[in-house]
């Protein structure tokens, strides 16, 4: 069994500030986990992957994150918000025994203030 | 490469009738998942074909199937539609047999009225 946690549905920040969208996973098995980015009426964009290659991922736009495997985390940042990057932004997680299902948290709606 | 397209866009339909959601997905891609959207229950995995094969199924009932062709392309069929089927469709194709990246659709937006 797998499930998807992202603390907070609504995070709220100021252009330039730094971004930080929290998720905790639970697998029963070594995770492969995503992060995905949606605009309105839009599909999901991939923004990163994690395959175990290595604990810091480096995504797209700017966005990295970071596989804690102790807290079972894979927290999304990025070091300076534009107002482009609103949008809401789900967690997933698949692995070896789901082919490519994924879980999706609930999702994260990112506000950029200016 | 094109991506993944899905047909219609949008669709209205009366509760009672049936409806064809067509994906067709990146070329080479032979695994095509299926998801709901709505603002209630958030992201729900349907099913996944890969190879013409349904590999894993989601918790929904009997009246949403699939299907997949030869050419990787699916459709998925929803029966005897409720208000409550009214949704984003997503359609999403993936490379490799397991834990590879989904790449999504626009999405099918389904209202049932």
């Amino acid at each position: 069994a797998q499930s998807v946690t992202q603390l907070g549905s609504h995070v709220s920040v100021s252009e330039g500030a730094l971004v930080l969208l929290r998720c905790n996973y639970s697998s029963s098995v070594p995770p492969y986990l995503f992060w995905y980015v949606q605009y309105p009426n839009q599909g999901l964009q991939l923004l990163l992957k994690y395959t175990s290659a290595a604990t810091l991922v480096k995504g797209i736009n700017g966005f990295e994150a970071e596989f804690k495997k102790s807290e079972t985390s894979f927290h999304l940042t990025k070091p300076s918000a534009h107002m482009s990057d609103a949008a809401e932004y789900f967690c997933a997680v698949t692995n070896n025994n789901a082919g490519n299902m994924l879980t999706f948290g609930g999702g994260t709606r990112l506000m950029v203030k200016p | 490469k094109a991506g993944v397209t899905q047909t219609p866009r949008y669709l209205i339909k009366t509760r009672g009738q049936q409806v064809t959601l067509s994906c067709s997905p990146i070329s080479g891609h032979r695994s095509v998942s299926w998801y709901q959207q709505t603002p209630g229950q958030g992201l729900q995995f349907l099913f996944e074909y890969f190879s013409e094969t349904q590999r894993n199924k989601g918790n929904f009932p009997g009246r949403f199937s699939g299907r997949q062709f030869s050419n990787s392309r699916s459709e998925m069929n929803v029966s005897t539609l409720e208000l409550g089927d009214s949704a984003l469709y997503l359609c999403a194709s993936s490379p490799g047999a397991r834990n590879t990246e989904a790449f999504f659709g626009q999405g099918t937006r389904l209202t049932v009225v």
